[in-house]
């Protein structure tokens, strides 16, 4: 089955480090770009990064460059956010999807709180 | 690049035509290959966002054909052209012709 499985949301103060993982199964993943964006009531859907098929190419969002890192390992067919410095506003649900810019695989998604 | 969805939200009646209008800032046709770089998105609730449409016009297979998507350069419109119970929902379009890529706010499509 094609899909997608994030986990590692949760609670976490200001400040604070989460690691998401997402992982993946059903297609070829060492052949595409993936993508985290996150979904908040008040403003949407929010690309925040993608990675190239080898890992050498990122991208972020501004407002999380610095402070969240993508990676993948293709040997688990997993990519991952790591997120520090995390902010109020950094609530959300964090959505992994696949390919390069049109979306056609999204996990159920993570929900990560940020909040003292 | 600014996307601008409206309505923010619309009723309409089963088996009529629902219209909905994704305005950008910029123009999303590239000169290279006369590709508008613009897709839709349909999001239900507890639900991620499933793809419809993408390069403005190229339905997703398994997609109905009664979901159509038009349009070129700055404005776009996703018709659905007889409404079905299912297709209430939250569309969203997005831009892949720079970074980042952006989404519009949605628009809430509810039967009436």
């Amino acid at each position: 089955e094609v899909q997608l499985v994030e986990s590692g949301g949760g609670l976490v103060q200001p400040g604070g480090s989460l690691r998401l993982s997402c992982a993946a199964s059903g297609f070829s993943f060492s052949n595409s770009w993936m993508n985290w964006v996150r979904q908040t009531p008040g403003k949407g859907l929010e690309w925040v990064a993608n990675i190239d098929q080898d890992g050498s190419g990122k991208n972020y969002v501004d407002s999380v460059k610095g402070r969240f890192t993508i990676s993948r390992d293709n040997v688990k067919n997993s990519v991952y956010l790591q997120m520090n410095s995390l902010r109020v506003e950094d609530t959300a649900v964090y959505y992994c999807a696949a390919r390069t810019w049109i979306f056609d695989l999204w996990g159920r998604g993570t929900l990560v709180t940020v909040s003292s | 690049i600014v996307l601008t969805q409206s309505p923010d939200s619309l009723a309409v009646s089963l088996g009529e035509r629902a219209t909905i209008n994704c305005k950008s800032s910029q123009s999303l046709l590239s000169s290279a290959n006369n590709n508008d770089y613009f897709a839709w998105y349909q999001q239900k609730p507890g639900q991620p966002p499933k793809l419809l449409i993408s390069w403005a016009s190229t339905r997703e297979s398994g997609v109905p054909d009664r979901f159509s998507g038009s349009g070129s350069g700055t404005e776009f419109t996703l018709t659905i052209s007889s409404l079905q119970a299912e297709d209430a929902a939250v569309y969203y379009c997005q831009q892949y012709y720079s970074g980042p890529i952006t989404f519009g706010h949605g628009t809430r499509l509810e039967i009436k």
